[in-house]
């Protein structure tokens, strides 16, 4: 079975840092560009960041740029997003997603919530 | 970037009736767009690629059509199970933007 698993999630202080982690199963995983999809408490999707196969593309939303980078571990199926300077408005569920264009494959996501 | 926009917000409808949902995009993506569907507190589902292709596994009764920057999310004959919001989402370039979503509520 084609799965995606998050974890890392939690309370943070403003601030703060947090890593995420998205364990795959039941694919190739180097095969695939990775990303992630953000949604606040009511509210809709916003897409991330974006990470190619090998890692040697990499792609950020402006709102998260020098605040936020994404990477993989091919060797144990593994994506991640270091979040640093964390604020209120990081608040929000984080969806791991396989694909670059068609996200077909989703995680049941990870909540990050960002409170003092 | 490139923005996504939505209409309508929201809709009330029928079982059986035909709902139509707008996406229009703010500059020429050609058929770069998809269609997601999100159930309440459940993680969003792809139903319709490249503007107009239906997912394997996805019903019939879902479609999708436009060109450059307008587009349309179809449901032909609605179900009771059909109660979600839908999301347009572009992969002309990077960032990828989805639209402000359409939440469906089946009367």
């Amino acid at each position: 079975e084609v799965q995606l698993v998050e974890s890392g999630g939690g309370l943070v202080q403003p601030g703060g840092s947090l890593r995420l982690s998205c364990t795959a199963s039941g694919f190739t995983f180097s095969n695939y560009w990775m990303t992630w999809v953000r949604q606040a408490p009511g509210k809709g999707l916003v897409w991330v960041a974006n990470i190619r196969e090998d890692g040697s593309e990499k792609y950020y939303v402006d709102s998260v740029k020098g605040r936020v980078t994404i990477s993989r571990d091919n060797a144990k199926n593994s994506l991640y997003l270091q979040m640093n300077s964390l604020r209120a408005e990081d608040t929000a569920v984080y969806y791991c997603v396989r694909g670059r264009q068609f996200f077909r494959v989703w995680g049941q996501g990870t909540t990050v919530t960002v409170s003092s | 970037d490139i923005q996504m926009t939505q209409s309508p917000f929201s809709l009330s409808a029928s079982v059986g009736d035909r709902v139509t949902i707008t996406c229009q995009a703010s500059q020429d993506i050609n058929r770069n767009l998809n269609w997601y569907q999100q159930k309440s507190g459940k993680a969003p589902k792809l139903l319709i690629f490249d503007a107009s292709n239906l997912e394997t596994g996805v019903p019939s009764r879902f479609s999708g059509s436009g060109y450059a920057t307008a587009f349309t999310f179809t449901i032909s004959s609605l179900q009771p199970e059909d109660s979600a919001t839908y999301y347009c989402q572009h992969y002309y370039n990077f960032p990828r933007t989805f639209g402000q979503g359409t939440k469906l509520e089946i009367k």
